[in-house]
């Protein structure tokens, strides 16, 4: 079935440092989805990218889809003591949603 | 946004008992649910896709007698632990997918989260 490998696995940071989590597939992606789980809570939606070498922002946090549709990067420009969390990429599967491994991310602050 | 409401949040249990968990789409009707299992500082694990009106879809590995799912309605689905043991202690996560788009195909799709259930059996 799908898969995909996302690396770092943890990632710790002084505050004011960048971050930054890949994503990466064998094979083409139809769309790829980037949630964030803080410490005892829930996945949340953070953004979708469709198109082939999309880039969104969203205030300090970059997102990007490699121009064959197999890989994807998160990037958080100067890291706060929020960012912490873990941040887990999806692929779409069979009409499911496959999840990479994450990357945990802690912040000295 | 959408919000997936799930309970109980967390329960304790004696070995040999079954725990059912609820999990509803508060403001959208979602035809698929999903039920993941998340142990700590772990990834989530998909263990099945709950259909509307239909069987639900389990994922290799998973045994579809220990853990029942229900989709009786476009805004629940639950999951009973059946016969629960010490193993099954986990971080139990429902999802709901919300579908939208242009034309006669949904193009965008985003999956909400339920809060999540902490089981822990005795």
């Amino acid at each position: 079935g799908q898969q995909v490998m996302q690396i770092p696995q943890y990632q710790h940071v002084q505050e004011g440092e960048d971050f930054t989590t890949y994503c990466n597939s064998s094979t083409t992606l139809s769309n790829i989805q980037w949630y964030k789980q803080r410490p005892g809570g829930h996945p949340v939606f953070l953004i979708q990218l469709v198109k082939s070498g999309e880039v969104k922002k969203q205030k300090r946090l970059t997102f990007q889809f490699g121009e064959a549709k197999k890989n994807s990067s998160l990037h958080i420009t100067a890291t706060q003591t929020t960012d912490v969390g873990t941040y887990f990429c999806g692929i779409q599967g069979a009409q499911k949603l496959v999840f990479g491994q994450g990357t945990r991310l802690t912040i000295n602050p | 946004g959408a919000v997936v409401s799930q309970h109980p949040s967390w329960v304790i249990c004696k070995s040999g008992t079954s725990v059912k968990i609820e999990c509803r789409s508060l403001d959208f009707q979602a035809t698929t649910m999903f039920w993941y299992r998340q142990f700590p500082k772990q990834s989530l694990m998909l263990m099945a896709t709950s259909n509307e009106g239909s069987k639900a879809t389990y994922e290799q590995g998973v045994e579809k007698d220990k853990f029942l799912i229900n989709h009786a309605s476009l805004t629940l689905s639950t999951l009973t632990v059946t016969s629960a043991h010490p193993e099954d202690s986990s971080f139990y996560i429902c999802s709901a997918r919300d579908l939208w788009g242009h034309g006669n195909e949904p193009t965008n799709e985003k999956l909400f989260f339920g809060s999540g259930t902490q089981l822990s059996v005795l």
